[in-house]
Order: structure tokens, then C-alpha cells, then sequence
């Protein structure tokens, strides 16, 4: 079974700071997906960035950018001149690409983003 | 786009009470999932679904029964709620890797 770690469960960075958030997995599995879930207050479930196992170069979404260490399982999150509407919980999520398809989350990372 | 709707968005239940939890999604999406989250704990998963009229027990399917009787409906129903049942549920749908959530449904059990 596949597990996934996130050993910061809280953090608070200045606003237009950079800040990184954690995540480490363990899996035996050779073709997977990573993601970087936020949750914001209102609650809702917002997809920040995905990596695809196989994709050597890491994944980047505007001010969001991910260190994917494959040989190590780690998967870090980025976040680049951090905003206060990026205050929300993150989670980190592991999906097996075939065969029992489903998503394994950490535990979150609560971020506030201090004006 | 409606995506992923679940109903209702907040129920208070007593002890021994049934419900089910309605999500709907009209993506055309093979997979489904049930997730609850719970404070310090992340989302656990469960209950899925991998195609209609299909289901499979996830990491906490205890207390719950699910169904799938259409491919764009999936029921998460429970016959007897307890106090440890009280939560936020999820609702998902996945085709090519990325899972859509429903906005949740908060479920209290007095």
C-alpha cells in the first residue's frame, strides 16, 4: 500500500516570501501521479499541480512549482512571492496510474500567509 | 459545468439514524470515490467505484454501504450513524489521472 507523509502540519511565511512544503511517499510502484491538492476555507478541493512519475523535469504552474525527487520519494510544493489567498490547507496525494486507480493523501500542511 | 454535485451539504443526525449521501457528476467519468476527512487525518477513502454497478472497500469502509446503479451517480448510504461518523464527506470523479471534488457535505451524528 501506498502512504504519504507530510511532516509540517503547520507553517506561516510573509507575504511575498517563498515558502516550501514538504512530501515524501513510499510506493514500489513505477508509473504514478503526484498532486498538490489546496483547500482554502470555503473548503473546496483545488487541484495546484500534478507530476507524472515518468516526466523527468519538474512540474510548474505559474508561482507554484514542485521538486520531484524521484529516487529519494520526495515531492516538494513551491511557492514563489506567496500571496494571502494562498492561506489554505495542502494536501499532497499519490495516484497509481493503472490498476486500482485511486488517491492516497498526507495529512496536510496548514499555510498562512501573514500580511 | 456542473462537474461534481453532492447533496446535502450539511445533515445533523441522532445516534442509529440512516442516511444517504447523493453525488452526481456529468463528466462522463468511469471512476468515483467517497472520501471523509477528519481534523489532522487528511482524506481517507472510503469506499470506490471503478465503473457502474461496481464498488470496492477503501481504507475506512466500515459502517458505510455504497452503490452504483448508474455510471453517473454514486450513493454513499449509512444505516446506523455514530457519533464517530460525524465528519466532512467528499465525493470524486476521475477519468485520465485528475480527480474532480464535489464542495463537500458536513455530517454531524448527535
Amino acid at each position: 500500500a501506498q502512504t504519504v507523509t507530510q511532516s509540517q502540519p503547520e507553517m506561516s511565511v510573509q507575504e511575498a516570501e517563498t515558502v516550501t512544503l514538504s512530501c515524501t511517499y513510499d510506493t514500489s510502484e513505477s508509473n504514478y501521479y503526484l498532486f498538490w491538492y489546496k483547500q482554502p476555507p470555503s473548503r473546496q478541493m483545488i487541484l495546484v499541480i500534478r507530476q507524472e512519475a515518468y516526466k523527468q523535469q519538474n512540474a510548474t504552474e505559474n508561482r507554484f512549482s514542485v521538486n520531484f525527487q524521484k529516487a529519494a520519494k520526495s515531492f516538494s510544493l513551491k511557492i514563489s512571492d506567496s500571496q494571502l489567498g494562498d492561506t489554505a490547507m495542502y494536501f499532497c496525494a499519490f495516484y497509481r496510474a493503472f490498476g486500482n486507480e485511486k488517491l492516497t493523501f498526507g495529512t496536510g500542511t496548514r499555510l498562512t500567509i501573514i500580511p | 459545468n456542473a462537474g461534481v454535485t453532492q447533496t446535502p451539504k450539511f445533515r445533523v443526525l441522532k445516534t442509529g439514524q440512516s442516511m444517504t449521501l447523493l453525488c452526481a457528476q456529468d463528466m462522463n467519468h468511469e471512476y468515483m470515490y467517497w472520501y471523509r476527512q477528519d481534523p489532522g487525518m487528511g482524506l481517507r477513502l472510503i469506499h470506490y467505484s471503478v465503473g457502474e454497478g461496481t464498488t470496492a472497500k477503501g481504507e475506512v469502509p466500515d459502517g458505510y454501504n455504497v452503490s452504483r446503479l448508474k455510471k453517473q451517480n454514486f450513493l454513499l448510504g449509512l444505516e446506523s450513524a455514530a457519533p464517530s461518523q460525524t465528519s466532512v464527506y467528499f465525493c470524486a470523479s476521475s477519468g485520465t489521472g485528475e480527480l474532480f471534488f464535489g464542495e463537500g457535505s458536513r455530517l454531524t451524528v448527535l
